[in-house]
């Protein structure tokens, strides 16, 4: 059973980097793509962006300008920055496995979630 | 962008009928699915490819999709249902979703 794991700096400054890493176990990345979700305090969640299995990715385009999203697979993990943050960006991040059929992707399995607050 | 709207709130006695509802345009042409989510827990798949079921889901989960709106239908509703429940679709190479529904089991 895949399981994902969500990591890093609970705190960044505004306008800094907000950098997360995603460890997958129980399965390889070469084999999936990979998306980042996140959801603030209270309101919905909102898609981030995914990378395939071939290394090319896709971003939301409420946030193209402003993520990268890229994977290692020498340690079976795929990571998000976010730049130039703002406290509009505080949420909680998911980390989550992509899953197709016929045209719909949707998200079977799901990290925990990580706080990450934007203050100074 | 695509949109997907969603009633903030629906409430259900235990035992009976919730039905929860997912517009958007010609909704019906895409798959839709459902995510249900427990206040500090991460999203749980429910339905997928507006229909079908993930191993381990109750039965009583059940969904549809035509014309402009996906509808997600819990039968004989039970309280630990009590959740707030997400459409999501896929359109144009982006993930959208809808804005969540807070189901209250009175």
């Amino acid at each position: 059973q895949v399981q994902l794991q969500e990591s890093g700096p609970g705190l960044v400054k505004p306008s800094g980097t907000l950098s997360l890493t995603c460890t997958v176990s129980g399965g390889s990345i070469s084999s999936y793509s990979w998306s980042w979700l996140r959801q603030p305090a209270g309101k919905g969640l909102e898609w981030i962006g995914h990378i395939f299995s071939t290394g090319n990715t896709n971003y939301n385009p409420s946030l193209n300008s402003r993520v990268t999203i890229s994977a290692d697979t020498s340690t079976n993990q795929f990571s998000l920055k976010l730049r130039s943050v703002t406290a509009a960006d505080t949420a909680v991040f998911y980390c989550a496995r992509d899953s197709v059929a016929g045209s719909l992707r949707y998200f079977q399995h799901w990290g925990r979630g990580t706080l990450v607050t934007v203050s100074s | 962008s695509y949109e997907l709207t969603q009633s903030p709130s629906v409430s259900v006695s235990p035992g009976q009928t919730a039905s929860i509802t997912c517009s958007g345009d010609k909704l019906g042409n895409k798959y839709a699915c459902w995510y249900q989510q427990k206040p500090g827990q991460s999203p749980v798949l429910v339905i997928y490819q507006d229909t079908k079921r993930p191993s381990g889901i109750p039965e009583r989960f059940s969904g549809s999709n035509s014309g402009n709106t996906a509808t997600l239908t819990i039968s004989g509703t039970q309280a630990m249902d009590e959740a707030d429940y997400y459409c999501q679709a896929w359109d144009s190479g982006t993930v959208v979703f809808g804005g969540g529904t807070k189901l209250t089991v009175l």
